[in-house]
């Protein structure tokens, strides 16, 4: 595609439940990144993907959010558990190596009731 | 870690009227600085970015400085319009094992007609 494909758009999950968000980055790129956008608030960094280094995970709120990517492919957020505090938008961006521009999905919006 | 701080956390300017961002960073390594422009209920876009062997850029209407001694940076938009209202992100890149983007928590300008 011609750009950051994410998926579901939207996500409403009871509390407990785990979800797997989906991100398909731009064809091509090395670098992926995950954050969180609480209502209203900044880009909470969550991991990044670059190449086939080992993932920066220092993001990561707690041992219930885990994130995996198929080589420079798809990649996916997975948050087991799920708690109110979880509900915010998770956007995923790729880049065509580190330090140059990132490129944002449409984000999934998560909803735990 | 890097710590990205913004401000001001908003801003409202009269239309034609020129609005300063400012962000400061903390590791004294980083070497790559976007800046990203969020419209309401959509995603980030890249509008300007500065690497750290140039101290200012400019495209049209907005121009970013760099002061690496005092590692602050700020962006700088010229005779604003009401179409600039939005929220606006600074980054820096850590030059570390991953290169990953932290960003800065937002600054919600709105431009009056």
């Amino acid at each position: 595609g011609a750009g950051v494909s994410q998926s579901p758009s939207n996500k409403v999950t009871e509390k407990g439940k785990d979800v797997e968000l989906r991100c398909d980055p731009i064809s091509g790129h090395t670098a992926l990144y995950w954050y969180r956008q609480r209502l209203g608030q900044g880009l909470e960094f969550l991991i990044y993907f670059q190449g086939n280094s080992a993932p920066d995970k220092s993001g990561l709120p707690s041992d219930r959010f885990s994130a995996e990517r198929t080589g420079e492919s798809v990649s996916t957020l997975t948050i087991q558990r799920t708690q109110q505090e979880d509900s915010a938008v998770y956007l995923c961006a790729s880049s065509s190596t580190a330090r140059t521009e990132a490129f944002f999905g449409q984000g999934t919006r998560l909803t735990v009731v | 870690g890097e710590n990205v701080e913004q401000h001001p956390s908003t801003l409202s300017v009269q239309e034609g009227d020129s609005a300063v961002i400012k962000c400061t960073y903390s590791d004294s390594a980083s070497n790559y600085f976007p800046w990203y422009k969020q419209e309401l209920g959509k995603r980030p876009q890249l509008i300007i970015d500065i690497r750290s062997n140039v101290g200012e850029k400019k495209d049209q209407r907005i121009a970013v400085t760099l002061n690496k001694t005092a590692k602050h940076f700020s962006l700088h938009i010229t005779e604003t319009q009401p179409e600039d209202s939005a929220v606006y992100f600074c980054a820096a890149s850590i030059e570390d094992s991953s290169y990953k983007l932290i960003f800065g928590s937002g600054t919600r300008l709105l431009v009056r007609p």
